[in-house]
């Protein structure tokens, strides 16, 4: 069963410092998807950022950059640069494929982050 | 302006109602679901729809029913059979199936 876990409920970051946000997963599929999403105190969710499990190099969107360390099984967020406006829960899911004949992803999502950013 | 649109944006229950969130999507995708988010936890799927007149039952569809008559179109109906109805539900599309998913602004439901 694939699984993802986000150890951290709650952080605060100084504005302008950068911080990382903690996701490790668990699938036995060699092919799979992570992403990252922030949900604002409006409650959509915003797509922030992409890795795929074959990509050698690590996405980048922006402020964002995914750390994504396949051995270790962990794809953490990086923030550059904290602003105000970053204040939000952030998850982490995973995509893997199933046996569906349309081409459906199972998509898991972890519990979140809530992060603050401090003036 | 493309993009996901949901409502109403809270909607009250009475014991024993059903009641329907509307999720709309201008965006052509072909491929559009529904989770329910409840209070620190994440993101669990309740229907998913691959295409028009096609759909799929996700991790928690008992009490809840879907249709997919247009592409545009993917309404959810929260039946009385639906014990705990209070939460928050996001509606979310994809161009196509296993692609990255686009959320809407979300519903919350509350039960008098």
């Amino acid at each position: 069963a694939q699984k993802i876990t986000q150890t951290q409920p709650g952080m605060f970051v100084q504005e302008k410092e950068a911080v990382t946000l903690d996701c490790t997963y668990d699938t036995s599929d060699q092919s799979y998807g992570l992403f990252w999403y922030k949900q604002p105190s409006s409650g959509e969710m915003i797509f922030l950022i992409y890795q795929g499990s074959y990509d050698e190099q690590n996405a980048t969107e922006g402020r964002y950059s995914l750390n994504f360390q396949k051995a270790r099984k962990s794809a953490n967020l990086v923030i550059s640069a904290s602003q105000l406006g970053d204040s939000a829960i952030y998850f982490c899911a995973m995509r893997v494929p199933t046996l569906n004949s349309g081409g459906y992803q199972k998509v898991t999502f972890g519990t979140g982050t809530k992060l603050q950013v401090i003036p | 302006d493309g993009g996901i649109t949901q409502s109403p944006k809270y909607l009250f229950r009475k014991e024993g109602q059903n009641v329907t969130l509307s999720c709309e999507q201008n965006l052509n995708h072909d491929a559009m679901y529904w989770y329910r988010q409840d209070p620190g936890q994440g993101l669990r799927l309740i229907y998913y729809s691959q295409i028009v007149n096609d759909f799929q039952k996700g991790d928690i569809a008992e009490g809840y029913s879907v249709s997919r008559e247009k592409k545009e179109s993917f309404p959810l109906t929260v039946t009385s059979a639906q014990k705990n109805p209070t939460a928050f539900y996001l509606c979310a599309s994809s161009p196509i199936p296993g692609e990255t998913q686009y959320f809407g602004p979300g519903t919350r439901l509350l039960v008098l």
